[in-house]
């Protein structure tokens, strides 16, 4: 079981928006702002998408968004395009614990 | 451009050993912290361990401790994983990843393969 808990799937169409949640506890995501997000596609190593919660790499469109409430972190992609179809994972800085960082399962974006 | 290269993954038997390179370039390789990240087939990633610019701080997931050892030699820019005793758990593909920020990591190597099987 991962420390972070995102849904398995999720879809939209072309042009729609979607939103990934990842919820952690008050020792990861809810205490720190080092919450990151990852793009992977298959047979692709992972790309930084968003780190500290918000911010964007040099190279990320503005349709990639991100933001935290709480325990809970969410990344935001507007206008789908069907590039995005790809897996997303969080991460979360957990200093508190034995781990430096903690990952979610991964959700799998279908872009119908 | 920022590039990180592995090397040394392949096909090894369950107790036995293997180690890991990581060639970096294209960046000041002693002003970061690495960290080696694993994904199993199919599965999600696991932070495996890191350390610190200089070598003098190493830090593990448990399920590695005492059994996988992260070092680096900065003037080869260059990181290294030492994995013995290994199980079948941890078969993966293994990531060299440099990290720019606490638990954040902004460049990711392309990946080499640990299979453990009898």
């Amino acid at each position: 079981q991962s420390a972070l808990t995102q849904p398995a799937s999720v879809s939209g169409s072309p042009g729609q928006s979607i939103t990934i949640s990842c919820t952690g506890t008050s020792s990861d995501v809810g205490g720190y702002k080092y919450v990151s997000w990852y793009q992977q596609h298959p047979g692709k190593a992972p790309k930084l998408m968003i780190y500290e919660v918000s911010n964007r790499p040099s190279g990320v469109p503005d349709r990639f968004s991100g933001s935290k409430s709480g325990n809970t972190a969410s990344l935001t992609i507007s206008g789908l395009q069907a590039e995005d179809e790809a897996h997303y994972y969080c991460s979360s800085y957990t200093p508190n614990t034995a781990l430096d960082r903690v990952f979610g399962g991964g959700t799998k974006l279908t872009v119908l | 451009e920022v590039q990180l290269v592995e090397s040394g993954g392949g096909l090894v038997q369950p107790g036995g050993s293997l180690r890991l390179s990581c060639a970096a370039s294209g960046f000041t390789f002693n002003n970061y912290w690495m960290s080696w990240v694993r994904q199993a087939p199919g599965k999600g990633l696991e932070w495996v361990a890191n350390i610190k610019k200089d070598g003098s701080e190493k830090y593990y997931v448990d399920s590695v401790k005492g059994r996988f050892t992260i070092s680096r030699d900065n003037a080869k820019n260059s990181l290294y994983l030492q994995m013995n005793s290994l199980r079948g758990e941890d078969a993966a593909v293994y990531y060299c990843a440099r990290d720019f920020a606490a638990g954040t990591t902004d460049y990711w190597g392309q990946g080499t393969l640990v299979t453990v099987s009898s």
